[in-house]
């Protein structure tokens, strides 16, 4: 049973448009949300974070939407670059008292110059 | 560079076989976390130690096991190996317990022939 689902497997975007990437949850105990970035051959790299007490949170280029009522998260990036290319992760765990996170398979960002 | 270290980068091994694949956390920290990602699959969370205790433990096999030694690196134990054991496997770490943004090795390629 997949917990944090990312339906689309792979994404394509033109180079300054918005890119937005999707997370739905099915266990209304998670709490605390993050998305990572993985480049070929490299670890996952930690890209942002956002706590159930908000609904919103921006680093940058990256914002992350958290709507609890659907159990739905997105990263938005704008405006997309060449760089930002790569497989993007979201993981959800239950908070503290908990020491794990449960990903999701993954979305393959393809971003286009 | 995350900090994490973990070796070897590749293992080719026979089924039947045990291996053993290293990990070096960021300096300072006290969480390890492992986890297994195979063809297609999100990560797989393992098990988790903090301080040389285990912590928290997913779907990890019984012929898995780890552990954490006082210099805080970890290791992860594959016995009676089976072909669908093949996996990247990444270690992370963190500084905290929980809801801590976690760091990833490069990870170990496994391939069981």
């Amino acid at each position: 049973d997949q917990q944090v689902k990312q339906n689309s497997p792979s994404l394509s975007v033109q180079e300054g448009r918005i890119s937005i990437l999707n997370c739905d949850y099915t266990n209304s105990m998670f709490d605390y949300f993050l998305w990572y970035k993985k480049y070929p051959a490299e670890g996952p790299t930690f890209l942002i974070s956002i706590s159930s007490i908000k609904d919103k949170n921006e680093d940058g280029r990256f914002t992350v939407f958290l709507n609890k009522s659907a159990k739905h998260l997105s990263l938005h990036i704008v405006p997309s670059q060449p760089g930002d290319s790569a497989v993007y992760f979201c993981a959800a765990s239950e908070g503290s008292g908990t020491y794990k996170y449960i990903f999701g398979t993954g979305t393959r960002l393809k971003v286009l110059a | 560079d995350s900090g994490v270290t973990q070796t070897p980068k590749h293992l080719i091994t026979a089924t039947g076989q045990r291996v053993t694949l290293r990990c070096s956390p960021r300096s300072g920290d006290l969480s390890v976390y492992w986890y297994q990602q195979s063809l297609d699959q999100g990560l797989q969370f393992l098990i988790q130690y903090y301080n040389g205790e285990e912590r928290a433990k997913g779907n990890i096999l019984e012929r898995f096991s780890a552990q954490q030694f006082p210099d805080l690196h970890s290791e992860l134990n594959l016995s009676s190996l089976e072909l669908g054991d093949s996996a990247l496997y990444f270690c992370a770490s963190s500084s905290g317990t929980a809801n801590y943004e976690q760091y990833f090795g490069p990870g170990t390629r496994l391939t069981v022939t």
